[in-house]
């Protein structure tokens, strides 16, 4: 699997867009970019995932450049409660090997008011 | 039901004793997962069942034993551990190598004295 690069923190306001960055420049075609969140001392959520084109859900944006090397996820308005550790997990799929999730140093962002 | 059951939430457990962690899904997911984490780091993979058979140990030490009696059930077995396995464990569901996401419980803290 790909090895991911995040960084160790962020912080964002209250309200305001938090961008979360992930490079993941050995990616293959046939792995997807999945975005966990592991508040404290809690079991990791899922949020999104994506290959190659853009993804919205209720939770949040995932933009995924062209040559797929880098992601952001994308929070529109954060609140205290998005305060978390954000995984980026690069995943692929069609076997069992592929299907493992394999995490990484992930980034802790804290929404502040 | 989006829910991953694990029981005890916490267990204290002397290096001598034998305990058993439990891991119930009904979400018709036929891969199961166990990781391990410690304060302030990642999960890390320890063992993967897809379809009831064990299918990925990621070089666990014996003392760890996985189970996997049916398709809604995951079971870690615990024997002579030392206190450096005290760790936060988590089970985690999803359909085998696919691209749906995987479901994580709580977890169980284990504290060994």
């Amino acid at each position: 699997d790909a090895k991911t690069t995040q960084p160790p923190s962020m912080d964002c306001a209250e309200g305001r867009a938090a961008n979360l960055p992930c490079n993941h420049s050995t990616i293959s075609g046939n792995e997807y970019v999945y975005w966990y969140r592991q508040i404290h001392s809690q079991g990791p959520q899922y949020i999104i995932h994506g290959l190659k084109n853009n993804e919205t859900n209720e939770m949040a944006s995932l933009i995924i450049t062209e040559d797929r090397k880098s992601s952001t996820l994308i929070l529109p308005h954060a609140t205290l409660r998005d305060t978390a550790v954000y995984y980026c997990i690069v995943r692929g799929v069609g076997t069992i090997q592929g299907g493992k999730l394999i995490f990484g140093q992930g980034t802790e962002l804290s929404v502040k008011p | 039901d989006t829910e991953v059951t694990q029981t005890p939430k916490h267990l204290v457990m002397g290096m001598t004793n034998k305990k058993s962690l439990k891991c119930e899904q009904h979400m018709g997911h036929r891969a199961m997962y166990w990781y391990k984490q410690k304060a302030k780091k990642p999960p890390e993979l320890m063992f993967v069942y897809s379809y009831e058979k064990l299918s990925i140990n990621e070089s666990v030490p014996s003392r760890f034993s996985p189970e996997c009696p049916n398709s809604s059930l995951l079971n870690l077995h615990l024997h002579a551990l030392q206190p450096e396995d005290s760790a936060l464990y988590l089970c985690a569901s999803s359909q085998p190598g696919g691209v749906a996401e995987a479901f994580f419980g709580q977890g169980t803290r284990l504290t060994v004295v």
